[in-house]
Parts: C-alpha cells; sequence; structure tokens
C-alpha cells in the first residue's frame, strides 16, 4: 500500500521554479518525508528530508503542510541537468526506503 | 572519498548461470543495501544488511543471497540467472543504526546492469 501519491509528470521552464507535489495523508507522528531523485540511468540521489518544519538546502526547499498530509519540493532555478524522476518517501525509525514511481521532471529550455 | 563502487558496471548472462555483484563504500556507513529497478519501475529492496554481520530480505528476495563481507562490502549472488533477473541492480549505503532512530540519508552506486539471456 502506498504511502505517497504524486503526480507522474510534470514540465517546466528552463529557470523558473520547479514546485513538486507530494500527497501523504496517512503520515504518523514519527515519520520523516524525504525526496530522492533519479537523472536518467544514474543511481538515486539524496535532495532534502524533513519532519514538520520547512527545510531549506543548496539543492532545494521543502515546505511541509502544518497538517503534514502533504508537501512541495521547491527547485528555486531549475536548470536542465534537474531533469530527473523525483521520489517523495515518508518513513521513520529503521524503515526501508520504498520508492514508488516518482514525478518525472522534465525541465525544457 | 570514492562513496559506494560497484563491479561490474555491465554483464550479461545466460539462464541458469550464476554471478555475483560486489558493492564497496568508503563511508564506514553502518547499513547496506541492494536495489533493483526494472525499466519504467521505482526501486525495490532486494536484501539489507543494518550492520556487520547480519543480512535481512527485503521486499524481492527470491533467487538471491547476499553476504555482508566486513563493513565496507556487501555482496549479492544470482545462483542460478534466469530472464526475470534481467534488472539495473544498486547497491546503497547509510550511516543508520536501527538502534539510533530516524533513517539516514542512502548513498547510492552507479549501479549495474545486468541482462540474462
Amino acid at each position: 500500500d502506498a504511502k505517497t501519491t504524486q503526480p507522474p509528470s510534470m514540465d517546466c521552464a528552463e529557470g523558473r521554479a520547479a514546485n513538486l507535489p507530494c500527497n501523504h495523508s496517512t503520515i504518523s507522528g514519527n515519520e520523516y518525508v524525504y525526496w530522492y531523485r533519479q537523472i536518467h540511468s544514474q543511481g538515486p540521489q539524496y535532495i532534502i528530508h524533513g519532519l514538520k518544519n520547512n527545510e531549506t538546502n543548496e539543492m532545494a526547499s521543502l515546505i511541509i503542510t502544518e497538517d503534514r498530509k502533504s508537501s512541495t519540493l521547491i527547485l528555486p532555478h531549475a536548470t536542465l541537468r534537474d531533469t530527473a524522476v523525483y521520489y517523495c518517501i515518508v518513513l521513520s525509525g529503521f524503515q526501508k526506503l520504498v520508492f514508488g514511481t516518482g514525478t518525472r521532471l522534465l525541465v525544457s529550455p | 572519498n570514492a562513496g559506494v563502487t560497484q563491479t561490474p558496471k555491465f554483464q550479461v548472462l545466460k539462464t541458469g548461470q550464476s554471478m555475483t555483484l560486489q558493492c564497496a563504500q568508503d563511508m564506514n556507513h553502518n547499513s547496506m543495501y541492494w536495489y533493483r529497478q526494472d525499466p519504467g519501475m521505482g526501486l525495490r529492496l532486494i536484501y539489507y544488511s543494518a550492520s556487520e554481520g547480519t543480512t535481512d530480505k527485503g521486499e524481492v528476495p527470491n533467487g538471491y543471497n547476499v553476504s555482508r563481507l566486513n563493513k565496507r562490502e556487501f555482496s549479492l549472488r544470482l545462483e542460478s540467472a534466469a530472464p526475470s533477473q534481467t534488472s539495473v541492480y544498486f547497491c546503497a549505503s547509510s550511516e543508520a543504526n536501527y538502534r539510533q532512530g530516524p533513517t539516514d540519508t542512502q548513498y547510492f552506486g552507479p549501479g549495474t546492469r545486468l541482462t540474462v539471456l
């Protein structure tokens, strides 16, 4: 049973912000929201994670709603190199990462 | 640091042949994982090792065996390869120790592309 729901694909113009949504309505209080991405033919790459506060690092920002039932990954200035499949995952403790099918983001010139 | 390395990068086997995929990490991580990814699908966990000397089954363990040789190395063996095992195999590692709380970031290797004819 899937813990997260993501749109299968999204498009974004180069230089614009890419906002990738994720629904996780059954998330429990001790579960974190993680984002990974996979550029074609490469291994997945960690992006960011959070519990309930918004987070920002050099790659992206993570906005988690107050009820924690959804979140948005923001790539502030998307480049062609950001074209990838983005995975939203929720887990806690020593849980195993479960990758769904993610959102395929296409950044175009 | 090389991070997570995998060998070989590519492999073609005939049905029934055996082989071992090698994985090593130089980050002194406690936990290591093996995933497979079929075309157009997400990753599925085959086996994992929470610490040196322990291994546990993941979502799709049938047809595979693993060995955590030491803290650095975690190998995946196919005893009798089948066409259904044609896939890209990724190894990953993380600091996570199951006694210590939230799962930590996983770092992935470049993958091994395996074709079974």
